[in-house]
């Protein structure tokens, strides 16, 4: 079975500062993927960021990188610079094998929050 | 393209009574899936569907239907509406094939509360 774990139930950063948001996982799979999602309080899913577990390079999208530790089986979101339009739920989630090519399972949420 | 449609956006249900989330895309995809949102639980899979006329369980299938008729149409049905159903209710799609780069498209979600 596949699990992502995100330890911090929230978060706090100042406008303009980096923060990283921290996602573990555990699966047997060889390969798969890692999603970042935003979700705002007006409650849609953003699609942020896609790490595949053979990607050589971390993954990045404007303000936002990944840090994939795949030994570590960790995959930490960075924003730098963030903006009060930050503040957001984020969830990690993954796809492989096990769980199949058409879900994803998710972890908890972080909930951040931006302070002008 | 409208995406992923979802109706209604909000419902309020009593106990026993039946009801169906309706899930819509126009962009041809052949997954198709139901999330349910709780605070403190993240998103957790419901049912899925790999094409009309296959469906399969999630994680947390006990008390909702599915069906798949068309490739275009995802319905959720509430067989007996019960309080621990109230929750925010997502459809996602996406396109098909062996790869785990596609990204799901999520609808707006439904609100239901079961009183």
């Amino acid at each position: 079975a596949q699990k992502i774990t995100q330890t911090q139930p929230g978060m706090f950063v100042q406008e303009k500062e980096a923060v990283t948001l921290d996602c573990t996982y555990d699966t047997s799979d060889q390969s798969y993927g890692l999603f970042w999602y935003k979700q705002p309080s007006s409650g849609e899913m953003i699609f942020l960021i896609y790490q595949g577990s053979y990607d050589e390079q971390n993954a990045t999208e404007g303000r936002y990188s990944l840090n994939f530790q795949k030994a570590r089986k960790s995959a930490n979101l960075v924003i730098s610079a963030s903006q009060l339009g930050d503040s957001a739920m984020y969830f990690c989630a993954m796809r492989g094998p096990t769980s199949g090519y058409s879900t994803l399972t998710f972890g908890k949420g972080t909930m951040l929050l931006v302070s002008p | 393209n409208a995406g992923v449609t979802q109706t209604p956006k909000f419902q309020v249900l009593k106990t026993g009574q039946s009801m169906t989330l309706q899930c819509a895309q126009d962009m041809n995809h052949e997954y198709m899936s139901w999330y349910r949102q709780d605070p403190g639980m993240g998103l957790r899979l419901i049912h899925y569907s790999v094409g009309a006329g296959i469906t399969d369980q999630g994680e947390v299938p006990n008390g909702y239907n599915v069906s798949r008729s068309t490739t275009e149409d995802f319905p959720l049905r509430l067989l007996s509406a019960a309080p621990s159903q109230t929750s925010v209710y997502f459809c996602a799609s996406s396109p098909g094939g062996a790869g785990f780069r596609n990204e799901q498209y999520f609808g707006p979600g439904t609100r239901l509360t079961v009183t």
